[in-house]
Protein backbone atom coordinates (compact mmCIF):
# COMPACT_ATOMS: atom_id res chain seq x y z
CA UNK A 1 0.00 0.00 0.00
CA UNK A 2 1.52 2.99 -1.41
CA UNK A 3 -1.19 5.52 -1.03
CA UNK A 4 -2.50 7.91 -2.82
CA UNK A 5 0.08 9.71 -5.28
CA UNK A 6 -0.48 12.83 -6.82
CA UNK A 7 1.12 14.67 -9.21
CA UNK A 8 2.51 17.29 -9.28
CA UNK A 9 3.22 18.46 -6.10
CA UNK A 10 2.89 22.51 -7.39
CA UNK A 11 2.32 23.83 -10.26
CA UNK A 12 2.84 27.79 -11.32
CA UNK A 13 1.15 28.98 -14.46
CA UNK A 14 0.02 32.36 -16.42
CA UNK A 15 -4.28 33.01 -16.20
CA UNK A 16 -5.27 31.66 -19.31
CA UNK A 17 -3.45 28.42 -19.46
CA UNK A 18 -4.51 24.41 -19.17
CA UNK A 19 -3.25 22.67 -16.66
CA UNK A 20 -3.68 19.02 -15.91
CA UNK A 21 -3.15 17.14 -12.32
CA UNK A 22 -3.08 13.11 -11.45
CA UNK A 23 -4.43 11.43 -8.84
CA UNK A 24 -3.37 7.59 -8.42
CA UNK A 25 -5.42 6.10 -5.81
CA UNK A 26 -4.58 3.60 -3.41
CA UNK A 27 -5.21 0.41 -5.09
CA UNK A 28 -8.11 -1.68 -3.78
CA UNK A 29 -9.69 1.42 -3.76
CA UNK A 30 -12.78 1.86 -5.86
CA UNK A 31 -14.01 5.30 -5.18
CA UNK A 32 -11.87 8.69 -5.79
CA UNK A 33 -12.58 12.34 -5.11
CA UNK A 34 -11.61 15.55 -5.84
CA UNK A 35 -11.46 18.15 -3.60
CA UNK A 36 -10.20 22.05 -3.32
CA UNK A 37 -9.28 23.48 -0.50
CA UNK A 38 -8.32 27.38 -0.02
CA UNK A 39 -6.22 29.05 3.07
CA UNK A 40 -8.16 28.59 6.43
CA UNK A 41 -11.39 27.00 4.76
CA UNK A 42 -11.83 23.02 4.64
CA UNK A 43 -11.82 20.78 1.57
CA UNK A 44 -14.47 21.64 -0.51
CA UNK A 45 -16.16 18.78 -2.70
CA UNK A 46 -15.51 18.91 -6.87
CA UNK A 47 -16.25 15.29 -8.20
CA UNK A 48 -16.41 11.57 -7.20
CA UNK A 49 -15.84 8.57 -9.36
CA UNK A 50 -16.56 5.03 -8.55
CA UNK A 51 -14.36 3.09 -10.20
CA UNK A 52 -14.63 4.32 -14.05
CA UNK A 53 -17.90 6.52 -13.88
CA UNK A 54 -18.07 9.60 -12.42
CA UNK A 55 -21.02 9.64 -10.25
CA UNK A 56 -21.33 13.22 -9.18
CA UNK A 57 -19.96 17.14 -9.99
CA UNK A 58 -20.13 19.77 -7.90
CA UNK A 59 -22.84 22.26 -8.64
CA UNK A 60 -20.11 24.76 -8.01
CA UNK A 61 -18.08 23.45 -10.72
CA UNK A 62 -16.81 25.91 -13.39
CA UNK A 63 -17.16 23.94 -17.05
CA UNK A 64 -13.92 25.08 -17.92
CA UNK A 65 -12.84 22.05 -14.70
CA UNK A 66 -12.92 18.17 -16.19
CA UNK A 67 -12.08 15.22 -14.51
CA UNK A 68 -11.46 11.48 -15.63
CA UNK A 69 -11.08 8.28 -14.35
CA UNK A 70 -10.23 6.15 -17.46
CA UNK A 71 -10.62 2.34 -16.22
CA UNK A 72 -11.16 3.58 -13.14
CA UNK A 73 -7.48 3.39 -11.95
CA UNK A 74 -5.93 7.01 -12.13
CA UNK A 75 -7.86 9.48 -12.43
CA UNK A 76 -6.73 13.36 -13.88
CA UNK A 77 -8.15 16.62 -13.43
CA UNK A 78 -7.59 19.46 -15.81
CA UNK A 79 -8.88 23.20 -15.60
CA UNK A 80 -8.96 24.85 -18.45
CA UNK A 81 -8.20 28.92 -19.12
CA UNK A 82 -7.27 29.09 -15.32
CA UNK A 83 -8.03 32.11 -13.60
CA UNK A 84 -6.59 33.69 -10.38
CA UNK A 85 -9.19 32.42 -8.15
CA UNK A 86 -8.23 28.50 -8.90
CA UNK A 87 -4.97 28.83 -6.80
CA UNK A 88 -5.80 26.74 -4.23
CA UNK A 89 -4.64 23.30 -3.07
CA UNK A 90 -6.05 20.14 -5.17
CA UNK A 91 -6.62 17.08 -2.97
CA UNK A 92 -7.66 13.43 -4.30
CA UNK A 93 -8.89 11.24 -1.82
CA UNK A 94 -10.08 7.46 -2.05
CA UNK A 95 -11.62 4.87 -0.08
CA UNK A 96 -13.15 1.54 -0.47
CA UNK A 97 -16.99 1.88 -1.13
CA UNK A 98 -19.21 -0.65 0.43
CA UNK A 99 -23.61 -1.05 0.37
CA UNK A 100 -24.13 0.63 3.41
CA UNK A 101 -21.65 3.19 4.02
CA UNK A 102 -18.20 4.64 3.12
CA UNK A 103 -15.06 3.46 4.23
CA UNK A 104 -12.51 6.61 5.26
CA UNK A 105 -10.73 8.59 2.92
CA UNK A 106 -7.47 8.89 2.38
CA UNK A 107 -5.68 11.53 0.94
CA UNK A 108 -2.63 12.67 -1.44
CA UNK A 109 -0.41 15.18 -0.17
CA UNK A 110 -1.99 17.44 -3.21
CA UNK A 111 -1.61 19.29 -5.30
CA UNK A 112 -0.95 23.68 -4.95
CA UNK A 113 -1.22 25.46 -8.05
CA UNK A 114 -0.71 28.96 -8.40
CA UNK A 115 -1.99 31.23 -10.76
CA UNK A 116 0.62 33.97 -11.86
CA UNK B 1 -27.29 23.43 2.02
CA UNK B 2 -25.46 20.50 4.13
CA UNK B 3 -23.25 22.07 6.95
CA UNK B 4 -20.34 21.12 9.30
CA UNK B 5 -19.58 23.54 11.68
CA UNK B 6 -16.72 24.00 13.96
CA UNK B 7 -15.20 26.87 16.56
CA UNK B 8 -12.14 27.86 13.93
CA UNK B 9 -9.89 28.58 17.74
CA UNK B 10 -7.05 28.95 17.92
CA UNK B 11 -7.76 26.19 20.81
CA UNK B 12 -4.63 26.52 23.26
CA UNK B 13 -4.00 23.88 25.92
CA UNK B 14 -0.95 22.71 28.22
CA UNK B 15 0.87 19.64 27.49
CA UNK B 16 -0.68 16.84 28.89
CA UNK B 17 -4.01 18.28 29.56
CA UNK B 18 -6.92 16.79 27.40
CA UNK B 19 -8.05 18.85 24.42
CA UNK B 20 -11.59 18.83 23.54
CA UNK B 21 -12.66 19.52 19.54
CA UNK B 22 -16.76 19.85 19.11
CA UNK B 23 -18.38 19.64 15.70
CA UNK B 24 -21.80 19.89 14.55
CA UNK B 25 -23.67 19.05 11.72
CA UNK B 26 -27.06 20.24 9.88
CA UNK B 27 -28.11 16.84 8.32
CA UNK B 28 -29.74 13.83 10.43
CA UNK B 29 -29.18 11.53 7.44
CA UNK B 30 -25.57 12.26 7.75
CA UNK B 31 -23.90 8.18 8.19
CA UNK B 32 -20.33 8.68 8.88
CA UNK B 33 -18.44 10.93 10.74
CA UNK B 34 -14.41 11.37 10.34
CA UNK B 35 -11.67 13.72 12.22
CA UNK B 36 -9.02 14.84 10.46
CA UNK B 37 -5.42 15.98 11.25
CA UNK B 38 -4.20 18.79 8.98
CA UNK B 39 -0.36 20.23 9.57
CA UNK B 40 -0.01 23.64 7.78
CA UNK B 41 1.00 23.19 4.06
CA UNK B 42 0.34 19.09 4.56
CA UNK B 43 -2.94 17.38 3.13
CA UNK B 44 -5.78 15.83 5.53
CA UNK B 45 -4.28 13.31 7.92
CA UNK B 46 -7.33 10.37 8.83
CA UNK B 47 -6.98 10.26 13.02
CA UNK B 48 -10.58 8.79 13.69
CA UNK B 49 -13.92 7.54 12.41
CA UNK B 50 -16.79 6.80 14.27
CA UNK B 51 -20.60 5.15 12.96
CA UNK B 52 -22.74 4.31 15.64
CA UNK B 53 -23.68 6.76 18.85
CA UNK B 54 -21.16 7.09 21.68
CA UNK B 55 -17.30 6.24 22.09
CA UNK B 56 -14.55 5.03 20.24
CA UNK B 57 -11.28 5.39 22.05
CA UNK B 58 -7.99 4.48 19.89
CA UNK B 59 -4.81 5.69 22.05
CA UNK B 60 -5.07 8.79 23.27
CA UNK B 61 -7.92 9.96 20.84
CA UNK B 62 -11.68 9.27 21.77
CA UNK B 63 -14.07 10.16 19.36
CA UNK B 64 -17.99 10.73 20.83
CA UNK B 65 -21.20 10.97 18.17
CA UNK B 66 -24.59 12.33 19.62
CA UNK B 67 -27.11 11.74 16.42
CA UNK B 68 -30.07 13.41 18.63
CA UNK B 69 -28.20 16.34 19.17
CA UNK B 70 -25.65 16.50 15.43
CA UNK B 71 -22.86 16.35 17.16
CA UNK B 72 -19.21 15.06 17.21
CA UNK B 73 -16.11 15.63 19.46
CA UNK B 74 -12.66 14.49 19.56
CA UNK B 75 -11.05 14.38 22.85
CA UNK B 76 -6.99 14.11 22.89
CA UNK B 77 -5.43 12.75 26.30
CA UNK B 78 -1.98 13.47 27.29
CA UNK B 79 -1.65 16.47 24.38
CA UNK B 80 1.57 16.89 23.09
CA UNK B 81 3.24 19.63 21.00
CA UNK B 82 3.01 17.12 18.04
CA UNK B 83 -0.74 17.27 18.52
CA UNK B 84 -0.61 21.24 17.12
CA UNK B 85 -2.46 21.13 13.97
CA UNK B 86 -6.03 22.49 12.31
CA UNK B 87 -8.24 19.54 13.06
CA UNK B 88 -11.02 18.99 10.42
CA UNK B 89 -14.39 17.42 11.12
CA UNK B 90 -16.28 15.86 8.40
CA UNK B 91 -19.40 14.02 7.76
CA UNK B 92 -20.63 11.58 4.83
CA UNK B 93 -24.01 11.14 3.58
CA UNK B 94 -24.42 9.12 0.23
CA UNK B 95 -21.49 9.34 -1.68
CA UNK B 96 -20.32 12.51 -0.67
CA UNK B 97 -18.80 14.06 2.52
CA UNK B 98 -18.48 17.45 3.93
CA UNK B 99 -16.06 18.98 5.60
CA UNK B 100 -15.60 21.96 8.29
CA UNK B 101 -12.89 24.93 8.47
CA UNK B 102 -11.41 23.30 11.10
CA UNK B 103 -10.57 24.07 14.61
CA UNK B 104 -6.51 24.97 14.59
CA UNK B 105 -4.92 23.64 17.71
CA UNK B 106 -1.61 24.64 19.90
CA UNK B 107 -0.51 22.22 22.32
CA UNK B 108 2.23 24.60 24.71
CA UNK B 109 5.04 23.11 25.99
Amino acid sequence: DTGVSQDPRHKITKRGQNVTFRCDPISEHNRLYWYRQTLGQGPEFLTYFQNEAQLEKSRLLSDRFSAERPKGSFSTLEIQRTEQGDSAMYLCASSLGRRGGNQPQHFGDGTRLSIL
Amino acid sequence: QKEVEQNSGPLSVPEGAIASLNCTYSDRGSQSFFWYRQYSGKSPELIMFIYSNGDKEDGRFTAQLNKASQYVSLLIRDSQPSDSATYLCAVNEGNQFYFGTGTSLTVIP
